[in-house]
């Protein structure tokens, strides 16, 4: 199956501090999607992004298809920013493939 | 619009009993996906699901696990006679088509067998 790899696996911040979050899949895939996992366990959706990039708010997202690879971006990071990012391709039928995630900690 | 359903929240079972989740889609949406993430994990698809059919259930163990969406009411993951390595949390998603469309989860549901 495809394969999704997520780096850095940790990371530490320093709040006010920016961060860039990277996903990289081995095959053709028919869209991408960022997910975070607040602390309660809730998997919020980010961007919904096959290709180009989108902002919203802080937070901004890449993705080049062709080379195969996402970024995401956290700028001015919160404590609230905490936990852990996923990213998700779809394949095939309809079947989203996760990446082991980015554990994201933002210190005061 | 609500969003992604999923319930219970915790469900404690014992050894041996069955299991029961429930997951209803978002208004509008008619594709309903099953996900399972073990502790420390990602998560894994298991089963793809539309009205009244299984379209891919190949994430899916092949004992003891079921999944269904009827015409009416919630889509329900069932397991039977559960054991200690089923505990994770289990979580529903829905889309409103087949193709590349985005896919919104639910709360999940923490399923711990003791």
């Amino acid at each position: 199956g495809i394969q999704v790899e997520q780096s850095p696996p940790d990371l530490i911040l320093q709040e006010g501090a920016n961060s860039t979050l990277r996903c990289n899949f081995s095959d053709s895939v028919n869209n991408l999607q960022w997910f975070h996992q607040n602390p309660w366990g809730q998997l919020i959706n980010l961007f919904y992004i096959p290709s180009g990039t989108k902002q919203n708010g802080r937070l901004s997202a890449t993705t080049v298809a062709t080379e195969r690879y996402s970024l995401l971006y956290i700028s001015s990071s919160q404590t609230t920013d905490s936990g852990v990012y996923f990213c998700a391709v779809m394949y095939g039928n309809n079947r989203l493939a996760f990446g082991k995630g980015n554990q994201v900690v933002v210190i005061p | 619009n609500a969003g992604v359903m999923q319930n219970p929240r915790h469900l404690v079972r014992r050894r041996g009993q069955e299991a029961r989740l429930r997951c209803s889609p978002m208004k509008g949406h008619s594709h309903v996906y099953w996900y399972r993430q073990l502790p420390e994990e990602g998560l894994k698809f298991m089963v793809y699901l539309q009205k009244e059919n299984i379209i891919d259930e190949s994430g899916m163990p092949k004992e003891r696990f079921s999944a269904e969406f009827p015409k009416e009411g919630p889509s329900i993951l069932r397991i039977q006679q559960v054991v200690r390595g089923d505990s994770a949390a289990y979580f529903c998603a829905s889309s409103p088509s087949s193709g590349s469309t985005e896919a919104f989860f639910g709360q999940g549901t923490r399923l711990t067998v003791v």
